[in-house]
C-alpha cells in the first residue's frame, strides 16, 4: 500500500532561515503530489501541487517543491521563513489516475521564532 | 470564493449520544471525503463518495459510524452511539473530476465526547 513519510516531526527555525521539509512516498507508478498547510486551529489549505511537467513547482506564499522521481521525494522549500509560516505541513500523494484516495503524511510542525 | 462548509463547528456531547455532522461541498464538486484528525493518528480517511455513491468507507468503524449523501449539496456523518475515543476534528473535503485532483477542505467539526 502507498505510504507517505515525513521524517521531521517538529522543526524550529528563526525568522529569515531557509526551510526544507522532507517527503517521501512508496508508490513506483504515476503520482500526483501535494503539500497542504494547516495554520493553528484552521483547516488544511493547498500550498502547491504537482501533476506533470516541470518538477520544480511554485506555490503560494513563496513556497516551492521539487519532485525527484528517482528518490521518490517531493520536498518543500522556502528560502526565508516568516513567523506567520508557523503551522503544520502535510505532504499528500494520489497514485495513478482516476483515483481520489489521497494519502497524507503524518505532518511536520513548523515553529518560526520571531 | 467557493468554500466547503461544515456544521456544527464545535460539538460537546455525552457518551452514548448520537452525533450528526454536516458538510456542504463546493458547488459542482462530485467527490466528497470525510477525514478524522487526532494527535495520535493524524489524518485518517473515513469514507468518500463520488456522484453521491459511496466508493470507499473502509476507514470507518461500521458498527457506529455511517455516512450518507442525501443530495449533491449535503453530506452527513453520523456516530451512534458516540464514545470518548471518537473525540477528534472531523473534516469534510470535496474535489471535482474523476480522480487525482486536489481536495478542498472545510473548517472541520471539533467533537468532544465526555
Amino acid at each position: 500500500a502507498q505510504s507517505v513519510s515525513q521524517h521531521n516531526h517538529h522543526v524550529i527555525l528563526s525568522e529569515a532561515a531557509s526551510l526544507e521539509l522532507g517527503c517521501n512516498y512508496s508508490y513506483g507508478g504515476t503520482v500526483n503530489l501535494f503539500w497542504y498547510v494547516q495554520y493553528p486551529g484552521q483547516h488544511l489549505q493547498l500550498l502547491l501541487k504537482y501533476f506533470s511537467g516541470d518538477p520544480l513547482v511554485k506555490g503560494i506564499k513563496g513556497f516551492e517543491a521539487e519532485f525527484i522521481k528517482s528518490k521518490f521525494s517531493f520536498n518543500l522549500r522556502k528560502p526565508s521563513v516568516q513567523w506567520s509560516d508557523t503551522a503544520e505541513y502535510f505532504c499528500a500523494v494520489i497514485e495513478g489516475f482516476n483515483n481520489n484516495d489521497m494519502r497524507f503524511g503524518a505532518g511536520t510542525r513548523l515553529t518560526v521564532k520571531p | 470564493d467557493a468554500r466547503v462548509t461544515q456544521t456544527p463547528r464545535h460539538k460537546v456531547t455525552e457518551m452514548g449520544q448520537e452525533v450528526t455532522m454536516r458538510c456542504q461541498p463546493i458547488l459542482g464538486h462530485n467527490t466528497v471525503f470525510w477525514y478524522r484528525q487526532t494527535m495520535m493518528q493524524g489524518l485518517e480517511l473515513l469514507a468518500y463518495f463520488r456522484n453521491r455513491a459511496p466508493l470507499d468507507d473502509s476507514g470507518m468503524p461500521k458498527d457506529r459510524f455511517s455516512a450518507e449523501m442525501p443530495d449533491a449539496t449535503l453530506a452527513t456523518l453520523k456516530i451512534q452511539p458516540s464514545e470518548p475515543r471518537d473525540s477528534a476534528v472531523y473534516f469534510c473535503a470535496s474535489a471535482s473530476g474523476t480522480g487525482g485532483y486536489e481536495q478542498y477542505f472545510g473548517p472541520g467539526t471539533r467533537l468532544t465526547v465526555t
